[in-house]
């Protein structure tokens, strides 16, 4: 069964500081994975999204995540945050067919500081 | 156009009531879902169709009822809910690659 563990549930940062969010997947083929952001009472917006090839993707908003294999993670990550970052953030895992599950994180939620 | 349109934004219901959630979208994605998504708490999966067929049903109670009329269409019947099922749901559609979310429905059953 795939699986997805985020395990930050709250995470203050400092506008202007760097940011890091940790992903953990369990998948029995090369999945598909993706980061989601949810501002409040709103949908899932796709920050960014990993095939195959490069492991750096770059997303929306300056955002970019590398994936490792042997680690079994896919890290989102941010140079400087602006107090609109702040939200809850989703890592999900995916089978590649577009029938297939596509399973969620528990998230995690980002405070800014100004 | 990458959008999924969710109507009615908003919906309160009685324990008695029948209602329907729809889901719209116009991108040829052959996958769509149906997620429940309670406060503070990640999207769970309760349906996916795929090609117009019910391919997944996660031990859903019966008083949800999906429907995939066509293509470009998924509905989400609803009967005899709980106040527990109060909740944002939400649809996606997907091709072969990244899901994309509507804005979702707030259901507040009372």
């Amino acid at each position: 069964a795939q699986s997805v563990t985020q395990p930050d549930i709250h995470i203050t940062v400092s506008e202007g500081a760097s940011l890091e969010l940790r992903c953990n997947y369990s998948y029995g083929a090369t999945p598909y994975l993706f980061w989601y952001v949810q501002s409040p009472g709103q949908g899932l917006q796709l920050l960014l999204k990993y095939f195959s090839g490069d492991t750096l993707v770059q997303g929306i908003k300056g955002f970019e995540a590398e994936f490792k294999r042997s680690q079994s993670s896919f890290n989102l990550r941010k140079p400087s945050v602006h107090w609109s970052d702040a939200a809850e953030y989703f890592c999900a895992v995916a089978g590649r067919a577009a029938g297939n599950k596509l399973t969620f994180g528990g998230g995690t939620r980002v405070l800014v500081k100004p | 156009d990458t959008e999924v349109t969710q109507t009615p934004k908003h919906l309160v219901m009685g324990m008695t009531n029948k209602k329907s959630l729809k889901c719209e979208q116009h991108m040829g994605h052959r996958a769509m879902y149906w997620y429940k998504q309670k406060a503070k708490k990640p999207p769970e999966l309760m349906f996916v169709y795929s090609y117009e067929k019910l391919s997944i049903n996660e031990s859903v109670p019966s008083r949800f009822s999906p429907e995939c009329p066509n293509s470009s269409l998924l509905n989400l019947h609803l009967h005899a809910l709980q106040p527990e099922d109060s909740a944002l749901y939400l649809c996606a559609s997907r091709r072969d690659t990244e899901a994309f979310f509507g804005q979702g429905t707030r259901l507040t059953v009372v």
